[in-house]
């Protein structure tokens, strides 16, 4: 168990509609990451929050926005899904950001969102 | 942020030692070598981070050369468990993006 909560495990909702994922970071992570993994696909950066503030941006569609919050949980909001948008999404905390020094992520189990 | 390059897929046979190589030619002073394990359908785990010469932890090693342009994640006698894809990342200290290549599928036979 890395300690990182994501809810919830799997999804299922028709092209066109929103979801919102959540994520829970380890007690004391400041960082959140959240990545996009299709079937047989590695592993896209989608953003960053630390603290509550967005500090680093991937390839992020326009349809989707995520936000930090004071408890310092985070949420991706997936809009105007399409059948393409079906993927596992990860969410990871690490106390720091990025790769200082001894930093080490943690990675949740991780959303499956099937749109059909 | 420095392109690194591993070999697509690698197989071994139980009980054998497996190294898989990655080049990193771009890479900066500042930059740390991470390696991540990843089991189909599960997030990503840390294995290992070095940056330079010889790292050891209870699971693999991590060499590094002097030039530190290539690194070389160690797994001592594999099982069938360790079957799994096996990314390699290279990283500013202080960097905010942790980014992922399309690593290593290391497939274990009995």
């Amino acid at each position: 168990d890395s300690g990182v909560t994501q809810t919830p495990k799997h999804l299922i909702t028709a092209t066109g509609q929103r979801v919102t994922l959540r994520c829970s970071p380890r007690s004391g992570d400041l960082s959140v990451y959240w990545y996009q993994q299709s079937l047989d696909q590695g592993l896209q950066f989608l953003i960053q929050y630390y603290n509550g503030e967005e500090r680093a941006k991937g390839n992020i569609l326009e349809r989707f926005s995520a936000q930090q919050f004071p408890d310092l949980h985070s949420e991706l909001n997936l809009s105007s899904l399409e059948l393409g948008d079906s993927a596992l999404y990860f969410c990871a905390s690490s106390v720091g950001f990025g790769f200082q020094g001894n930093t080490e992520a943690f990675f949740g189990q991780g959303t499956r969102l099937t749109v059909v | 942020l420095a392109k690194t390059t591993q070999p697509i897929s690698m197989d071994s046979y139980e009980g054998q030692e497996v190294n898989i190589t990655c080049s990193h030619n771009n890479i900066a002073t500042n930059d740390y070598i991470t390696w991540y394990q990843q089991f189909p359908s599960q997030g990503p785990r840390f294995i290992i981070q070095g940056y330079k010469t010889k790292v050891k932890n209870e699971v693999a090693s991590l060499f590094i050369p002097a030039d530190r342009k290539s690194s070389t994640l160690s797994l001592p006698r594999v099982s069938l468990s360790d079957t799994a894809v096996y990314y390699c990342l290279v990283g500013l200290a202080g960097d905010d993006k942790i980014i992922f290549g399309k690593g290593t599928r290391l497939h274990i036979l009995p």
